[in-house]
């Protein structure tokens, strides 16, 4: 079980738009930057946002995100089929021992 | 180019332990921090610790407290994560990733992974 919660899963047609949420709390993305990183099968997580919503170079702006409160979300617009992936998101929590904790990720599938 | 070298494939009986080795190369072996992150077989990423290479100092995650143990070898630029008392739970990819600051922006984030480490028990 997860501190930050994602759903499981996620689906949507090529040149869609579609959001992953990161339910959180005060202790952790209450209070703290989130980061999202993506992950093909068999390799190692690639960052795509880190400071809640910055793209580091390299990531397309189909890619965005933006946290409210406790909560997190990543957007991806005009869906590709190269974006299946799964997608975790990242933050720190001042209640577990200055933890570094992530959500439990969110499979997407382009139809 | 930043590179995260880490070492092989391991298989184990439980209760053994093993030590796995990441060599950072392409910056200064002192300059960022290096974390542990695993994901076991269909699981999620899971964070183990960190390591400071310049001082040694480390953080575990309260779950691993007592089993894992991050050094570091400056000679050899290098730094180590072991885990004792192993039981099927630990069969996962091990991965090493460097912790970058940017000052610029005044923010840290997981930039480099290695290539992860299957450690089978």
């Amino acid at each position: 079980q997860s501190v930050l919660t994602q759903p499981p899963s996620v689906s949507g047609a090529p040149g869609q738009r579609v959001t992953i949420s990161c339910t959180g709390s005060s202790s952790n993305i209450g209070d703290y930057d989130v980061r999202w990183y993506q992950q093909t099968p068999g390799t190692a997580p690639k960052l795509i946002i880190y400071g809640n919503h910055k793209r580091p170079s390299g990531v397309p702006d189909r890619f965005s995100a933006s946290k409210s409160g406790t909560s997190a979300t990543l957007a991806i617009t005009g869906l590709q089929a190269e974006d299946e992936s799964d997608y975790y998101c990242q933050s720190f929590d001042s209640g577990l021992s200055g933890s570094i904790i992530f959500g439990g990720g969110t499979k997407l599938t382009v139809l | 180019q930043v590179h995260l070298l880490q070492s092989g494939a391991e298989v184990k009986g439980p209760g053994a332990s093993v030590k796995v080795s990441c060599k950072p190369s392409g910056y200064t072996f002192t300059a960022y921090y290096l974390h542990w992150v695993r994901q076991a077989p269909g699981r999620g990423l899971e964070w183990m610790g960190w390591m400071n290479p310049a001082s040694g100092g480390t953080n575990y995650a309260q779950k691993f407290q007592g089993r894992v143990t991050l050094t570091r070898d400056t000679s050899r630029s290098t730094v180590y994560m072991e885990v004792t008392r192993l039981t099927s739970e630990d069969t996962a990819v091990y991965y090493c990733v460097r912790d970058f600051y940017d000052s610029a922006d005044n923010h840290n984030y997981f930039d480099y992974w290695g290539q992860g480490t299957l450690v089978t028990v």
